[in-house]
């Protein structure tokens, strides 16, 4: 089946330091899936922090950016400079039905911005 | 811009009782909802499917009969958990799908309800 698999666990970064948390992912339903990334800030739901459609190309929004990159079936996620309000638990995801909104996440990455 | 509100936020519930947990599309048709749980130290899985006027569509290990889903308009679903276990506890997310087109590949999250079985 469809799979993501991400950077395991917690990660900690200091303030305007750089971030990268991986994504791969598996799909064997659909030969190029749409890619999102979603946050979770404490204490509220899944929000939509970016997402691309196209295999080559890249999202961003808020200063973090992905790149969908079919030949490693990767969509790392990057920022460059990490801030506190930045704290939270994100989720790489696939959809893999092109009939539905079907997502398929990762674990989660909680990401710990420390002064 | 498209909202989904969903409650209760936390309930707590004893073992063997049912819950109902409602989402509410605000701003936008929700043509399509998803239901998700988060058990603990797990990601989130789906439960179901839902597409109004349409047969409601669950996931392996999940059925109707455990899961009953409403979905009787553009704006409003509903989940009931019947017969609450431990391991049915976890944050519960609704993701409402915005119309047709492109929009159509985004789904809008609830802020979830989190269930506690006693």
């Amino acid at each position: 089946g469809d799979s993501v698999t991400q950077t395991e666990g917690q990660v900690t970064v200091s303030e305007s330091k750089s971030l990268i948390i991986n994504c791969t992912y598996s799909a064997t339903s659909i030969a190029y899936p749409n890619l999102f990334w979603y946050v979770r800030y404490p204490g509220e739901g899944l929000q939509l922090l970016l997402k691309v459609i196209t295999a080559g190309q890249k999202g961003s929004s808020r200063g973090f950016e992905a790149t969908y990159n079919k030949e490693t079936t990767s969509f790392h996620l990057q920022k460059a400079s990490v801030q506190e309000s930045d704290s939270a638990v994100y989720y790489c995801a696939l959809r893999s039905s092109s009939s539905f909104s079907k997502l398929v996440f990762g674990q989660g990455t909680s990401l710990s911005v420390v002064p | 811009g498209a909202l989904v509100y969903q409650y209760p936020r936390r309930t707590i519930c004893k073992s063997g009782t049912s819950m109902r947990m409602e989402c509410q599309a605000v701003g936008f048709q929700a043509t399509s909802v998803a239901w998700y749980r988060q058990s603990p130290q797990k990601t989130f899985e789906l439960i179901a499917l839902s597409t109004v006027n349409s047969a409601i569509k669950y996931e392996q290990n999940f059925t109707q009969e455990k899961f009953p889903i409403s979905h009787p308009n553009l704006s409003f679903s509903s989940m009931t958990v019947l017969n609450a276990y431990l391991e049915d506890r976890g944050l519960y997310l609704c993701g409402a799908r915005v119309g047709g087109g492109r929009a159509a590949e985004t789904l809008y999250f609830g802020s979830g309800t989190r269930l506690t079985v006693l």
